[in-house]
């Protein structure tokens, strides 16, 4: 099945450090979103991003939505050791009054040091 | 607020044998999704339910099939398991499902060996 480009692959860095990563598509979305997903549990929204440029934070995540509507980035300021997990872009086409799929990423594993 | 509630969390099965997992979403949500997660793969739609109907449906065969009930509850079944149906099986629950973000239960890991 289809996955969109997520990089990077892993990443450790050290607590305090501000993280990058983004999510590329060959196809467009109207719609993404970024989750987190720790060890033995489902993934949580972290952002949804509903327009072409739109800039969203929660917190210290910001994430934009890529004017081309084929990617779309996060980042996170000032990281904790919470911060730690697998970070998955979603892609999602919803037409009027249609049902839609998420299309993920293959994941940014996050891995913060003291 | 309840969450998504799947069971069972953990499963083994034989191959050739069948499973059903269940998935009660979030009071009030009438959209229920289902996703495999794999090493390999990642996280692969499988389908979609909507006021008991199938209304999408990902590319895995035949031996994956889904229903919903009145109440919105789901439960998806595989059929004559194998080695690869090994993974964590992701139920995700939305008000409508038409756009935005999914809530995802926690998972039923299945082993098949």
């Amino acid at each position: 099945g289809q996955q969109l480009n997520q990089s990077p692959q892993s990443m450790f860095i050290q607590e305090g450090e501000d993280v990058s990563m983004n999510c590329t598509s060959s196809s467009i979305f109207n719609t993404w979103l970024w989750y987190k997903q720790d060890p033995g549990e489902g993934p949580v929204l972290l952002i949804a991003l509903y327009k072409a440029g739109e800039l969203t934070s929660n917190g210290r995540l910001t994430a934009q939505f890529g004017i081309t509507r084929k990617d779309s980035f996060l980042n996170i300021s000032a990281s904790i050791p919470s911060d730690v997990g697998i970070y998955f872009c979603a892609g999602q086409i919803v037409g009027t009054g249609t049902a839609s799929k998420l299309t993920f990423g293959t994941g940014t594993r996050l891995q913060v040091t003291l | 607020k309840a969450g998504v509630t799947q069971t069972p969390r953990y499963l083994i099965k034989t191959r050739g044998q069948q499973v059903t997992l269940s998935c009660s979403p979030i009071s009030g949500h009438r959209s229920v999704s289902w996703y495999q997660q794999t090493p390999g793969q990642g996280l692969q739609f499988l389908f979609e339910y909507f006021s008991e109907t199938q209304r999408n449906k990902g590319n895995f065969p035949g031996r994956f099939s889904g229903r919903q009930f009145s109440n919105s509850r789901s439960e998806m079944n595989v059929s004559t398991l194998e080695l690869g149906d090994s993974a964590l099986y992701l139920c995700a629950s939305s008000p409508q499902g038409t756009r935005g973000g999914y809530t995802f239960g926690s998972g039923t890991r299945l082993t098949v060996v």
